[in-house]
């Protein structure tokens, strides 16, 4: 059964900041997504991750995909409040049949 | 495109009264894939449709649930009888050739069984 983790689970940072989401996951996959969620709204497709090494990157977030590590990093750079949400990775095995699992998301803050 | 439309946005329910949730894909989208999100749980995978087909309903937590796609463009979730335990918040989502450009979530329905 594929198992997707993020940590940290909660991040309270200050604007201007950098910092890191991880999202590990337990089978082998080369198809990794990431979506945002805002309180009461839907999910928000960020980034989608098709191979190992595939870096993609839209104004302050940069996500990454390593599947030899099995890992895939969300990271940050000089936060602003906007980007206060819930962020979520989701990994499915990339073929007709597998389902997407998501982790449990990762409620960021962003103080003034 | 309008995206993925779901209704309706809040249903609050009786326990026992049947539900039905409504989900019309993105147009051209050969998957089509119904979630529920609670707290405790978070994100689950109810069923899921390719070309109308239901291929995979492990997710579907017991036989008071039940979800059809008639045709391309239009699928139901149905909930009957309803209990309090299904207050949850119920997406559904579309995509193309398995998740190869994503999956498109809708804004969902938020079910209040009472």
């Amino acid at each position: 059964e594929l198992k997707v983790e993020q940590n940290p689970l909660f991040l309270s940072m200050q604007e201007g900041k950098n910092y890191t989401i991880y999202c590990n996951y337990s089978t082998t996959s080369d198809r990794l997504y990431w979506y945002r969620q805002d309180p009461g709204k839907s999910l928000e497709s960020l980034f989608v991750l098709l191979s190992n090494g595939a870096v993609k990157q839209e104004g302050r977030l940069m996500a990454s995909l390593d599947t030899k590590a099995r890992l895939s990093t969300l990271h940050i750079t000089a936060a602003v409040h906007d980007l206060s949400a819930t962020y979520f990775c989701a990994v499915d095995r990339g073929t007709s049949g597998s389902r997407l699992t998501f982790g449990e998301g990762t409620q960021l803050t962003v103080n003034p | 495109d309008a995206g993925v439309i779901q209704s309706p946005r809040h249903e609050v329910t009786e326990m026992g009264q049947e539900v039905t949730l409504r989900c019309k894909p993105i147009s051209g989208h050969d998957y089509l894939f119904w979630y529920r999100q609670t707290m405790m749980r978070g994100l689950e995978l109810l069923i899921y449709f390719n070309n109308n087909v239901p291929i995979d309903d492990s997710g579907m937590p017991e036989d008071r649930f039940s979800a059809k796609m008639p045709n391309a463009s239009f699928s139901t979730l149905k909930i009957q009888p309803s209990e309090p335990r299904d207050s949850a918040v119920y997406f559904c989502a579309s995509s193309l050739r398995w998740g190869k450009s994503g999956y498109t979530f809708g804004s969902g329905t938020r079910l209040t069984v009472v």
